[in-house]
């Protein structure tokens, strides 16, 4: 699977969209993005994945650039229990499903 | 539905102890995942089952550590004996369609 890359941390004021990117540059056609989340003490939790398209969910919107190398998260309207470790994961649909997460984006929503 | 149910939630052990944790999958899914987390390493994973049956265990530390998944609605993950360097969080997660959904985890202390 390719790898990801995210910054290690970032900021964001309650009831802003947080726009959280990842490169993913050695991405393969037939791999798809994936985000999860974790809430601090808690297991990861799945948010959105998109493969060519942008998708949206009651949770998020997922951006992909048209050449597919780097991706955006989008929160529309952070909250405070938006804070977490965000990891953005590049999964091949030949792999039965397994991911790889990495170090993430820790996201800390401010009042 | 009551999700992905973990136990014990936390157990401390000595070193040289043998320690079991168990997971109960939601119902109906097809894929379980062991996954261990540490500050140092992340998020690892250590084994998965489809249909009860083990597909990829090369995540798995040392010998030490086995799983066995009896039926589809029960799994253990066995540490035998245990080491300071086996503690950790463990988590289990169950599959549907695109998504995998994690249990609470079990906060494992190897004194």
């Amino acid at each position: 699977d390719a790898k990801t890359t995210q910054p290690p941390s970032m900021d964001c004021a309650e009831g802003r969209a947080a726009n959280l990117p990842c490169n993913h540059s050695t991405i393969s056609g037939n791999e798809y993005v994936y985000w999860y989340r974790q809430i601090h003490s808690q297991g990861p939790q799945y948010i959105i994945h998109g493969l060519k398209n942008n998708e949206t969910n009651e949770m998020a919107s997922l951006i992909i650039t048209e050449d597919r190398k780097s991706s955006t998260l989008i929160l529309p309207h952070a909250t405070l229990r938006d804070t977490a470790v965000y990891y953005c994961i590049v999964r091949s649909s030949n792999n039965d499903y397994k991911l790889s997460f990495g170090a993430g984006t820790t996201v800390t929503v401010r009042a | 539905d009551a999700g992905v149910i973990q136990s014990p939630r936390h157990e401390v052990t000595e070193m040289g102890q043998e320690v079991t944790l168990r997971c109960k999958p939601i119902s109906g899914h097809d894929y379980l995942f062991w996954y261990r987390q540490t500050m140092m390493r992340g998020l690892e994973l250590l084994i998965y089952f489809n249909n009860n049956v083990p597909i990829d265990d090369s995540g798995m530390p040392e010998d030490r550590f086995s799983a066995k998944m009896p039926n589809a609605s029960f799994s253990t993950l066995k540490i035998q004996p245990s080491e300071p360097r086996d503690s950790a969080v463990y988590f289990c997660a169950s599959r549907i369609h695109n998504e995998q959904f994690f249990g609470p985890g079990t906060r494992l202390t190897v004194l």
